[in-house]
């Protein structure tokens, strides 16, 4: 079964520096789908960014980019020029590529952005 | 705004009750998602409904039941509620049901309060 791992419960950034949130995976599929949801507190839950595992090129959105390792399964989150509101849950997430419902959320990284 | 609308926003209720939650996905998108968001902690896949038809099932108890009209909205049933319950029960819609790429885009949710 494929399961999400965020390691850190919660991450703290000073505004305008750069934090980098893990997340590794297990799956025994070779094509599937990452995604880095964000939950600020009034709960709706956002797409940042998404990474394709066929993919070599790490996706970018802006300030967001990943560092995406398949051989080490292994997608990170950096958020460069940290912002106020920035500071939310952040949710690693993984679906297979044959399966568009079989969508498994890591347990969550609560970021804080210190002024 | 993702498009998706749930309602209501917040359900104050007794064990023992039954409620329903409401989702209308984003205009054109077939598929309707589950999620059920217990306190501070990731999102559990309850059902997945394509154009009408249950597509896959994963932690819903046998008390909750789904099911999507031809209008494409879906509503949620949760019956003989227990205090366990409580939780944000979110909607997500996407394009396709299954093996294509498209993004979950998530309503706002809808607070469960079993007292």
């Amino acid at each position: 079964a494929q399961t999400v791992t965020q390691s850190q419960p919660e991450m703290s950034v000073q505004e305008a520096e750069t934090v980098t949130l893990s997340c590794t995976y297990d799956t025994s599929e070779s094509d599937y789908y990452l995604f880095w949801y964000k939950q600020p507190p009034s709960r709706q839950m956002i797409l940042v960014i998404r990474q394709e595992a066929y993919k070599q090129q790490n996706a970018t959105e802006n300030r967001f980019s990943v560092n995406f390792q398949k051989a080490a399964k292994s997608f990170s989150l950096k958020i460069s020029d940290s912002q106020l509101g920035d500071a939310a849950m952040y949710f690693c997430a993984y679906r297979t590529s044959y399966n568009n419902n079989d969508m498994r959320f890591g347990a969550g990284t609560r970021l804080t952005v210190k002024p | 705004d993702s498009g998706v609308t749930q309602t209501p926003k917040h359900l104050i209720t007794a064990t023992g009750q039954r409620v329903t939650l409401r989702c209308s996905p984003r205009s054109g998108d077939l598929s309707v998602y589950w999620y059920q968001q217990s306190l501070d902690q990731g999102l559990q896949f309850l059902i997945h409904y394509y154009n009408g038809e249950e597509r896959a099932k994963g932690n819903i108890l046998e008390r909750f039941s789904a099911q999507q009209f031809p209008d494409l909205h879906s509503e949620l049933n949760l019956s003989s509620l227990e205090l366990g319950d409580s939780a944000l029960y979110f909607c997500a819609s996407s394009v396709g049901g299954q093996g294509n790429g498209g993004e979950q885009y998530f309503g706002p949710g809808t607070r469960l309060t079993v007292t």
